[in-house]
């Protein structure tokens, strides 16, 4: 497996069920993100992780927890969403350094989630 | 004052002539200007990149132009090809504050062969 991965591609979920994304970078980087990616908005960051430690929650509702056990693997636990959460959840991953850098985010393909 | 504005939402051109994808922010701190490419059932990927340092960069067809005081940047695509149909998205960042980009709302281009 080269660049980042996502799994599952699909995923169609009920209200009341619990589910979650994985995504898997392997490229060695040290910082990872979430996105949502809906129809009608411009690219969400949700969840940034720096060296496994959570450095942004950008205001996510609690229905959505993330983890990041290691610097290579990124979760999304889902639990009780709402139909408006149907939408491309996208991860992703770069190489940060000290004093802020212009490193590239290399995005995975994204697990497109509906909510029935 | 983090939004980065996109237009226009889409855009049909003939193959061999020009796109041009314009936006707009607010932020002055913001010191990084990427633009990325999507195609569908992809990720996005980093297509070029500016700072404001710079009023252009040429990465083969693909040309950023970028003006300060106007607090624009724009996307030039030179004699566009019918592979280069995919949307397209600016975003935004403060170096110094972490690599969280703000993106805008893409612009779906479709060349016609």
């Amino acid at each position: 497996e080269t660049g980042v991965t996502q799994t599952p591609r699909h995923l169609v979920m009920g209200m009341t069920n619990k589910k979650s994304l994985k995504c898997e970078q392997h490229l060695g980087h040290n910082a990872m993100y979430w996105y949502k990616q809906s129809a009608k908005k411009p690219l969400e960051l949700m969840f940034v992780y720096n060296f496994k430690e959570q450095t942004e929650n950008n205001s996510v509702p609690s229905r959505f927890s993330p983890e990041c056990p290691n610097s290579s693997h990124l979760f999304l636990h889902l639990h009780t969403l709402q139909p408006e959460d149907s939408a491309l959840y996208l991860c992703a991953s770069s190489q940060e350094g000290p004093g802020g850098s212009y490193h590239e985010q290399y995005f995975g393909p994204g697990t497109r989630l509906t909510v029935t | 004052q983090q939004q980065v504005k996109q237009s226009p939402q889409s855009l049909i051109v003939q193959k061999g002539g020009i796109s041009i994808i314009n936006c707009a922010y607010e932020n002055t701190a913001f010191d990084y200007f990427p633009w990325y490419q999507q195609f569908p059932g992809k990720g996005p990927a980093l297509l070029i990149a500016i700072r404001p340092d710079v009023s252009e960069k040429k990465e083969g067809r693909f040309t950023i132009s970028f003006n300060k005081s106007a607090k624009q940047f724009s996307l030039h695509i030179m004699d566009s090809q019918p592979g280069d149909s995919a949307t397209y998205f600016c975003a935004a960042s403060i170096r110094a504050a972490g690599n969280k980009l703000t993106f805008g709302g893409g612009t779906r281009v479709l060349v016609k062969p």
